[in-house]
């Protein structure tokens, strides 16, 4: 099956410093990939769609400065969290959708636990 | 716009017993409905997927769900649990068109007794 690798797993931070967060598809090319926000014991939360060679889209409310979205290659998208707070403490997962084959399936990374101290 | 609803939120069930997660959807039309399973500190699995065809879809782990269109339904079920089914289920669902955006559920618990 598809396999997507997120990394890192957890990451511990000061206030004011910025993470980047990798998301790779490791077995199928994609164009499109997403990013989600959980808080515990809640849903996913879609911050934006992350389209290889272009901009991302970002869903109403969140910040895009605040998180920067760059999708370089068929098999990479990072997510960058500048200057973060400890408000930006949460548990983020991407997802990669496979564009050939099952094109209409998204495969979801492990996640990232990112806690700001 | 689509929606998902999953009513229950936790739901306890002993081990070797069956278990039905219900999913009722918000959609125009026919949707793409999918299953996932999340453990604890973990992304999601995929469990199964129904785009059109046969109502009854089976999936990983032993786990079918059946779409009921009258019912705008997408219930999950599993006939005897294990104690490794302990984790977070999503139902989510996209729209049929060039976005690709999947809208979650709110999530079930389940919990296996011994």
């Amino acid at each position: 099956g598809a396999v997507v690798s997120q990394h890192p797993s957890w990451v511990i931070c000061k206030s004011g410093t910025s993470v980047k967060i990798e998301c790779r598809s490791l077995d199928f090319q994609a164009t499109t990939m997403f990013w989600y926000r959980q808080f515990p014991k809640q849903s996913l939360m879609l911050m934006a769609t992350s389209n290889e060679g272009s901009k991302a889209t970002y869903e109403q409310g969140v910040e895009k400065d605040k998180f920067l979205i760059n999708h370089a290659s068929l098999t990479l998208s990072t997510l960058t969290v500048t200057s973060a707070h400890p408000e930006d403490s949460s548990f983020y997962i991407c997802s990669a959708r496979a564009d050939r084959g099952a094109k209409n399936i998204q495969y979801f990374g492990a996640g990232t636990r990112l806690s700001v101290l | 716009a689509q929606s998902v609803t999953q009513p229950d939120i936790h739901i306890t069930v002993s081990e070797g017993a069956s278990l039905e997660l219900r999913c009722n959807y918000s959609y125009g039309a026919t949707p793409y409905l999918f299953w996932y399973v999340q453990s604890p500190g973990q992304g999601l699995q995929l469990l199964l997927k129904y785009f059109s065809g046969d109502t009854l879809v089976q999936g990983i782990k032993g786990f079918e769900a059946e779409f009921k269109r009258s019912q705008s339904s997408f219930n999950l079920r599993k006939p005897s649990v294990h104690w490794s089914d302990a984790a977070e289920y999503f139902c989510a669902v996209r729209g049929v068109g060039n976005d690709y955006k999947l809208s979650f559920g709110a999530g079930t618990t389940v919990t296996v007794r011994a």
